[in-house]
């Protein structure tokens, strides 16, 4: 089965500094990779995917995140940081079932906490 | 754009209570999900669908059920909610047309406590 490992749970940036948020999977072959963002007390939102091509991937809001196979990751990145970037983020990525069917494995999420 | 709506926001039952939480999606989705959000647990999988009066169990099925009556549709019930039931419940549904990428479209949740 597939795992997600999403490193810390909680990220402190301050507003204009770089955010990286980490993601690792265990797939060995090239799978769909996600990242979304959950703003306090709503659903789910799809910030970016990664399906095949291009290995960059570029966002919603700014952000972009980069594939690379070699290190089985999917980190997230935003240049400069907002106020309005406060929310949580998850990863996920594409499973198939005994059956056949395709779901979504996510990561236990990150915290991104932006100072003034 | 794909819509997915919860029946409630914030739901309050008492231990033993028959719990109903619905779901509805309007973009002809054939996949639909219920999901269990707890702090430092993420997301995890209750039940899934892939098309009308289909199921499959997911990760945590255990005190649960699901109606998918029709496509637009997906039921979660809880037989009778106990207080580690107490989360907050995600729908989400998926295409199942070639070159879907399996993305899954989020509701905006309902924050469920029993007491």
């Amino acid at each position: 089965a597939q795992s997600v490992t999403q490193l810390g749970s909680h990220v402190s940036v301050s507003e204009g500094a770089l955010v990286l948020l980490r993601c690792n999977y265990s797939s060995s072959v090239p799978p769909y990779l996600f990242w979304y963002v959950q703003y306090p007390n709503q659903g789910l939102q799809l910030l970016l995917k990664y399906t095949t091509g291009a290995t960059l991937v570029k966002g919603i809001n700014g952000f972009e995140a980069e594939f690379k196979k070699s290190e089985t990751s999917f980190h997230l990145t935003k240049p400069s940081a907002h106020m309005s970037d406060a929310a949580e983020y998850f990863c996920a990525v594409s499973e198939g079932t005994e059956a056949g069917f395709q779901n979504l494995v996510f990561g236990t999420g990150t915290r991104l906490l932006v100072s003034p | 754009d794909v819509k997915v709506t919860q029946s409630s926001r914030y739901l309050v039952k008492r231990t033993g209570e028959k719990v109903f939480l619905e779901c509805v999606q309007d973009m002809d989705h054939e996949n639909m999900f219920w999901y269990r959000q707890d702090p430092g647990l993420g997301l995890r999988l209750i039940y899934f669908s892939y098309d009308v009066k289909m199921k499959e169990k997911g990760d945590i099925p255990e005190g649960y059920s699901v109606s998918r009556e029709k496509k637009e549709r997906f039921s979660l019930i809880l037989e009778s909610a106990s207080t580690n039931q107490t989360s907050m419940y995600l729908c989400a549904s998926s295409s199942s047309e070639a070159g879907s990428t399996d993305t899954q479209y989020f509701g905006p949740g309902t924050r469920l406590t029993v007491l």
